[in-house]
């Protein structure tokens, strides 16, 4: 049981490339979600989604684009990278009705 | 707009200490209060509170809820070097299956040999 997989750890980016982070849960959670860390700031909400087909909007969505085909895999897109997108990136899920969301152990995006 | 403030920000204790955390929160339609513990890597889930007074203990570890003025507390005692980390406080609002959780700041410890 692997839990919330994130990939890949760490990447450097220039300004205006694009990139996807990847994320898959095995544990059949309906629940997902992506998160950015900044210093002082604690974890803010990017995107969420609570089934297969259904995404909204965070916090903090602009730049980042996301979809859910499958329970299992929610992909977050950066298609147009800015400095300000630094960051450490965090992926959660949690069955439906839990409160409790498990973590992925994050990936950290740095944007020259 | 939905806010959690954590405070202090950063602690620096000594080994045997013991310490408090705070955690005050304005959310809409609240429904749990978590908190975590993150060493470097992913947040690891320490408690959920759900009802005012009830505490919830996990060894050294205590956390209590009051929902009348809107704070929680988390209790570490005779602190140990592997408590150093970020204790994060969490606010769980809307429904169990579409709501979100909406984090604060975070509190940075140190415990110090």
């Amino acid at each position: 049981n692997a839990g919330v997989t994130q990939t890949p750890k760490f990447q450097v980016l220039k300004t205006g490339q694009s990139m996807t982070l990847q994320c898959a849960q095995d544990m059949n959670h309906e629940y997902m979600s992506w998160y950015r860390q900044d210093p002082g700031m604690g974890l803010r909400l990017i995107h969420y989604s609570v089934g297969a087909g259904i995404t909204d909007q965070g916090e903090v969505p602009n730049g980042y684009n996301v979809s859910r085909s499958t329970t299992e895999d929610f992909p977050l897109r950066l298609l147009s990278a800015a400095p300000s997108q630094t960051s450490v990136y965090f992926c959660a899920s949690r069955p439906s009705g839990a409160n409790v969301l498990t973590f992925g152990a994050g990936s950290r995006l740095t944007v020259l | 707009e939905d806010k959690v403030v954590q405070s202090p920000l950063s602690l620096v204790v000594h080994e045997g200490d013991t310490v408090t955390l705070n955690c005050s929160y304005e959310v809409t339609n609240f429904r749990s209060l978590l908190w975590y513990k993150q060493e470097k890597k992913a947040p690891t889930f320490l408690f959920m509170l759900t009802s005012s007074g009830i505490e919830k203990k996990s060894g050294r570890l205590s956390s209590i809820l009051d929902k009348k003025e809107l704070f929680s507390i988390l209790n570490i005692t005779a602190t140990q070097t592997g408590d150093s980390a970020v204790y994060l406080c969490a606010v769980g609002r809307g429904s169990s299956n579409t709501g979100k959780l909406i984090f604060g700041q975070g509190t940075t410890l140190q415990v110090k040999p």
